[in-house]
């Protein structure tokens, strides 16, 4: 079965530093991942998704995201953390051959940016 | 702007009502989706609608009914819910299921809170 591992369930950094979040998923074959950023009391909102085209994936706000097979991993990255950047994100897998629309989540990662 | 508009933003209701959650999506979406979301957690799918049929339920209990009128629109109605059931609750649509690469849209959630 399809799962996606988070590691780390809060990251905290600085105003203007790297935003890294880890992600990596279990499957056979390469799913389509997707990175969501949930504000307060929002919605999700998609920040970026590999469909299997370029590995490096360059979403909203400046965040990017690399698809590595050989590590099964998925994380996202922002050069410079800003202060609006702090929410919850959750890290998605959807596969190859969807099973009736099912997404598949990670548990989340909320980031926190200090000034 | 999220183009999934979810009613009412916010619904207290008791043990004893009847009370309806409303969705509307003007994308041309052929698939949606109601998620049940508590705090710190990822989203739980609960339904799936594909072309207004019932597709997918996520063994949810009889006190959730969900309703798609049309293919703009999905109702969760609800009947003698437990205060474990205060959630947010968000309402998704996507491409049709079969040509869909899992990508979801998200509308902004209905927060229930049952006393």
């Amino acid at each position: 079965a399809q799962s996606v591992t988070q590691l780390g369930s809060h990251v905290s950094v600085s105003e203007g530093a790297l935003v890294l979040l880890r992600c990596n998923y279990s499957s056979s074959v390469p799913p389509y991942l997707f990175w969501y950023v949930q504000y307060p009391n929002q919605g999700l909102q998609l920040l970026l998704k590999y469909t299997s085209a370029a590995t490096l994936v360059k979403g909203i706000n400046g965040f990017e995201a690399e698809f590595k097979k050989s590590e099964t991993s998925f994380h996202l990255t922002k050069p410079s953390a800003h202060m609006s950047d702090a929410a919850e994100y959750f890290c998605a897998v959807s596969p190859l051959y969807n099973q009736g629309g099912k997404l598949i989540f990670g548990q989340g990662t909320e980031l926190s940016v200090k000034p | 702007d999220t183009e999934v508009t979810q009613t009412p933003k916010h619904l207290v209701m008791g043990m004893t009502n009847k009370k309806s959650l409303k969705c509307e999506q003007h994308m041309g979406h052929r698939a949606m989706y109601w998620y049940k979301q508590k705090a710190k957690k990822p989203p739980e799918l609960m339904f799936v609608y594909s072309y207004e049929k019932l597709s997918i339920n996520e063994s949810v209990p009889s006190r959730f009914s969900p309703e798609c009128p049309n293919s703009s629109l999905l109702n969760l109605h609800l009947h003698a819910l437990q205060p474990e059931d205060s959630a947010l609750y968000l309402c998704a649509s996507s491409q049709e299921i079969a040509r869909n690469t899992g990508e979801l849209f998200f509308g902004e959630g209905s927060r229930l809170t049952v006393l």
